[in-house]
């Protein structure tokens, strides 16, 4: 079965930075992407980015562009997103999920969501 | 970037009723349109992609159509576990979310 299991809760002071991870397993990291997808308190769903592992392509949407990175570790199948700058509208559930090299490039599979509270 | 506009942006019905939620896209996107249901708490879940192809494990209640700029998500005959927060994504190019529609009981 797929799973995307994500680390825990952070909670970040305004200006601070902050790495999220989402372990991949049950299926082969190599043929899929994973994208980020934030989700604000009583908000709707925002994508942020996303890495085709399949292809090497990362893509962010341009309101992140230059505070997000994606990246991964092949051989850990782990994604991570490094945020800076974080104010308190970062303030989210972050959420990983996979999609397939298929074309309509759907989000299948989600991790479990980490909360980012940032706060002074 | 394509963005999505959904309507309504919430909705009451009932138990049995059928339901329509409309999204429609600013440029024109074949049928790279995909549909997601989230329940309060939850994660949320893909529906349909495609525009219209039921994912695997999905009631046949559902069923979207659309192509180009406008698309439909119906739900034949609301059941209670229906009631929740529906949105688009499309996916020609750089994604994006509609607003999301979220579906009350009445």
């Amino acid at each position: 079965q797929v799973h995307l299991v994500q680390s825990g809760a952070e909670l970040k002071t305004p200006g601070a930075s902050v790495r999220l991870s989402c372990k991949a397993s049950g299926y082969i990291f190599l043929t899929s992407g994973i994208t980020w997808v934030r989700q604000a308190p009583g908000q709707g769903l925002e994508w942020m980015g996303w890495f085709s592992a399949f292809n090497g392509d990362i893509k962010y949407a341009p309101k992140f562009e230059g505070r997000v990175s994606l990246s991964s570790d092949t051989s850990a199948n782990t994604a991570y997103l490094d945020l800076r700058g974080l104010t308190s509208d970062d303030t989210a559930i972050y959420y990983c999920a996979r999609y397939e090299n298929t074309g309509y490039y759907y989000f299948d599979y989600w991790g479990q969501g980490t909360l980012l509270t940032v706060s002074s | 970037d394509i963005q999505l506009t959904q309507s309504p942006s919430s909705l009451s019905a009932s138990v049995g009723d059928r339901v329509i939620i409309t999204c429609r896209a600013s440029l024109p996107i074949n049928r790279f349109l995909n549909w997601y249901q989230q329940k309060p708490g939850k994660v949320p879940q893909v529906l349909i992609f495609g525009a219209s192809t039921l994912q695997s494990g999905v009631p046949t209640r559902f069923s979207g159509s659309g192509s180009g700029t406008d698309f439909t998500l119906t739900i034949d005959g609301l059941q209670p576990e229906d009631f929740a927060s529906y949105f688009c994504q499309h996916s020609h190019g750089p994604p994006n979310f509609g607003q999301g529609t979220k579906l009350e009981i009445k």
